[in-house]
């Protein structure tokens, strides 16, 4: 079966630092991965998706980016955080049928 | 884009009562719909789905309804349970095979014992 990992759960950073975060799905081959943010009682805002390795689309602009260097590997990453960066994000994989399954997220504060 | 609005923000219902949420979506292209429960501090986990060729799913308390013509899908959640408390997160696809969902602002759900 398919599972899909996130790490760090938990993230404390000063403004300005850099940021990673890491997802990894196992249990399938060519997932399309989605990064998604959650701010604190709203909803999710779509960040990245990708259908390939280096085949990566940006939905908003901001000072975050998106890395793909293996088909089951996903990472966001920073080089310098906003206070407004702070929320929970959530990594996504699909297949074909479009149903999206999401990691457990990692929350991230940024003070 | 897609445009998905959804109703209520909040409800409450008493146990064993019923719950309904509604969402309607702009783009008639638009093939697939899910819905994803969030518990707090929790992963969104899909709960039910259906797509255009079906008009009605049901899972044990759980049924979705979906008119095509007028562009909206309901979430039917029967004999609440203090267990159903959450948010509750309804989606499109954007249609013509893309990969992407538009999800509602999300409803949140209070089941009062």
């Amino acid at each position: 079966s398919q599972t899909i990992h996130q790490w760090p759960a938990t993230l404390v950073q000063p403004v300005g630092s850099p940021l990673s975060l890491e997802c990894t799905v196992e249990g399938t081959s060519n997932p399309n991965l989605y990064w998604y943010r959650q701010a604190a009682g709203r909803g999710l805002q779509l960040l990245f998706y990708s259908i390939g390795i280096d085949q990566i689309s940006s939905e908003v602009p901001q000072n975050l980016s998106a890395s793909r260097p293996q088909d089951r590997q996903f990472i966001l990453s920073s080089k310098k955080l906003l206070l407004s960066d702070s929320g929970f994000y959530l990594c996504a994989w699909s297949v074909m049928t479009g149903t999206q399954y999401f990691g457990p997220g990692t929350r991230l504060t940024v003070l | 884009g897609e445009n998905v609005e959804q109703h209520p923000s909040t409800l409450s219902v008493q146990e064993g009562d019923s719950a309904v949420i509604k969402c309607t979506y702009s783009d008639s292209a638009s093939n697939y719909f899910p819905w994803y429960k969030q518990e707090l501090g929790k992963r969104p986990q899909l709960i039910i789905d259906i797509r255009s060729n079906v008009g009605e799913k049901k899972d044990q308390r759980i049924a979705v309804t979906l008119n095509k013509t007028a562009k909206h899908f309901s979430l039917h959640i029967t004999e609440t349970q203090p267990e159903d408390s959450a948010v509750y997160f309804c989606a499109v696809d954007i249609g013509a095979g893309s990969y992407q969902l538009t999800f509602g602002k999300g409803t949140k759900l209070s089941v009062i014992p």
